[in-house]
């Protein structure tokens, strides 16, 4: 099982530059999200999806785009990249069903540097 | 909104001694879970340790047991016999039982924890 698939480990960006971040999981889960991690602040929710064609706003939203077309995949989208988005990102997959297994997988991270 | 509190940064412990990691939360919710991540440097989240808020029972994984006092909001990690390859940051985090837009993790800010050989 690959898990939770998390690409790149590493990106530097100029300001102004898009990029997307892209995560693939192949464990059949509902619910997938993006977090940024910053140091001091623990991790903070961007966005995130409760099935294909269905996303919404976590507590960081601005500056970021997302779109679910598939369960497998939830790529995240920097429109137009600022220095305050260094930052390090992970990509999360769990269950939707409050019954079911409740533990969230993560990919590998990105480490984001804009200049 | 949920909220996790983690008011050590940093914590130290000499190898094969026991430390005690804090964690507070607050919530209006009667049911829900709680985990505790560890990051070490390669920064994968590793789930070490999960609690259901109905279950009064503490959970325990081996060496890591927590202590869970639902009046008190309180979760606490305990780590036995610490090895090297526990030195982390570790995370604790809330999650609620309810779905369809409400399983995000809530974190709390982390504790470093350093293991002294």
């Amino acid at each position: 099982n690959a898990g939770v698939t998390q690409t790149p480990k590493f990106q530097v960006l100029k300001t102004g530059q898009s990029m997307t971040l892209q995560c693939a999981q192949d464990m059949n889960h509902e619910y997938m999200s993006w977090y940024r991690q910053d140091p001091g602040m623990g991790l903070r929710l961007i966005h995130y999806s409760v099935g294909a064609g269905i996303t919404d706003q976590g507590e960081v939203p601005n500056g970021y785009n997302v779109s679910r077309s598939t369960t497998e995949d939830f790529p995240l989208r920097l429109l137009s990249a600022a220095p305050s988005q260094t930052s390090v990102y992970f990509c999360a997959s769990s269950y939707s069903r409050a019954d079911s297994n409740t533990e969230a997988f993560f990919g590998q991270g990105t480490r984001l540097t804009v200049v | 909104a949920q909220t996790v509190t983690q008011s050590q940064p940093e914590m130290s412990v000499q190898e094969a001694e026991t430390v005690t990691l804090s964690c507070t939360y607050d919530t209006s919710e009667s049911d829900y879970y709680l985990f505790w991540y560890k990051q070490p440097p390669s920064r994968q989240m590793i789930l070490v340790i999960r609690q259901e808020a109905y279950k009064q029972q503490n959970a325990t994984e081996n060496r890591f047991s927590v202590n869970f006092q639902k009046a008190a909001k309180s979760f606490s990690l305990k780590i036995s016999d610490s090895q090297l390859g526990d030195a982390a940051m570790y995370f604790c985090a809330y999650r609620s039982r309810s779905n369809f837009g409400n399983e995000k993790l809530t974190f709390g800010t982390g504790t470093r924890l350093t293991i002294i050989p």
